[in-house]
């Protein structure tokens, strides 16, 4: 199984719909953080989590929330989805004690 | 205007040549530099980090941070078609932070 899982992988939604992105992680880390992706502008942070009880906005939160339901789960919500939110999103956790992230293999949203 | 900033490419390449990517940045705060390696419709994987300025070697790759001019760089040597992906520089002011990325660099090396 991989380190970090992403559901769903694809989605197509329509504008007006709220929709859940899920990721979990068995990497047993604490920090967890959810990027968005569009080309030519490399990932952005949209929001971020260093442990359950602490929730922290990244640089791109309008219309988007969290939910830190376990140590190894983070979910992404969109209440009420816009074409400019279709983006390719990803769920990724690091260790304190060192530098690199873990990535997930991503989720491709199309907001139409 | 961006905190770093990297060309987008794409660069093209023969397989065997060297591959130059770099990225500068404006934040001087910034301490720990990485070079994340992204294939298509799959994450970033971390590939080299370095801490401060100075000169790291990994088979293949090699990073460079200048904190001076604010400017890193990543070297690959002897580029093979599977080398083919998107780098992405990353960087942050302490060790587990959240990262700061680049836009990325499309690279292709042709066979």
């Amino acid at each position: 199984d991989a380190d970090v899982t992403q559901t769903p992988r694809n989605r197509i939604t329509k504008t007006g719909k709220r929709i859940m992105l899920e990721c979990s992680q068995t990497k047993g880390h604490d920090r967890m953080y959810w990027y968005r992706q569009d080309p030519g502008l490399g990932l952005r942070l949209i929001y971020y989590s260093f442990d359950v009880k602490d929730i922290n906005k990244g640089e791109i939160s309008d219309g988007y929330s969290v939910s830190r339901q376990a140590q190894a789960k983070f979910s992404l919500s969109l209440e009420s989805a816009i074409p400019n939110q279709t983006a390719l999103y990803f769920c990724a956790t690091s260790d304190p004690r060192n530098y690199g992230y873990t990535f997930g293999s991503g989720t491709r949203l199309t907001v139409v | 205007q961006k905190e770093v900033e990297q060309d987008p490419g794409p660069l093209s390449v023969p397989e065997g040549a060297i591959v130059s990517l770099n990225c500068t940045y404006s934040n001087s705060a910034f301490q720990y530099f990485m070079w994340y390696r992204q294939y298509s419709r799959k994450g970033p994987e971390l590939l080299m980090y370095t801490y401060s300025s100075g000169n790291k070697e990994d088979g293949r790759f090699t990073a460079q941070v200048d904190k001076s001019s604010k400017y890193i760089s990543l070297f690959i040597r002897d580029s093979q078609p599977s080398d083919s992906a998107t780098y992405l520089c990353a960087m942050n002011k302490a060790a587990g932070n959240k990262l700061t990325f680049g836009g990325g660099t499309r690279v292709l090396v042709k066979p």
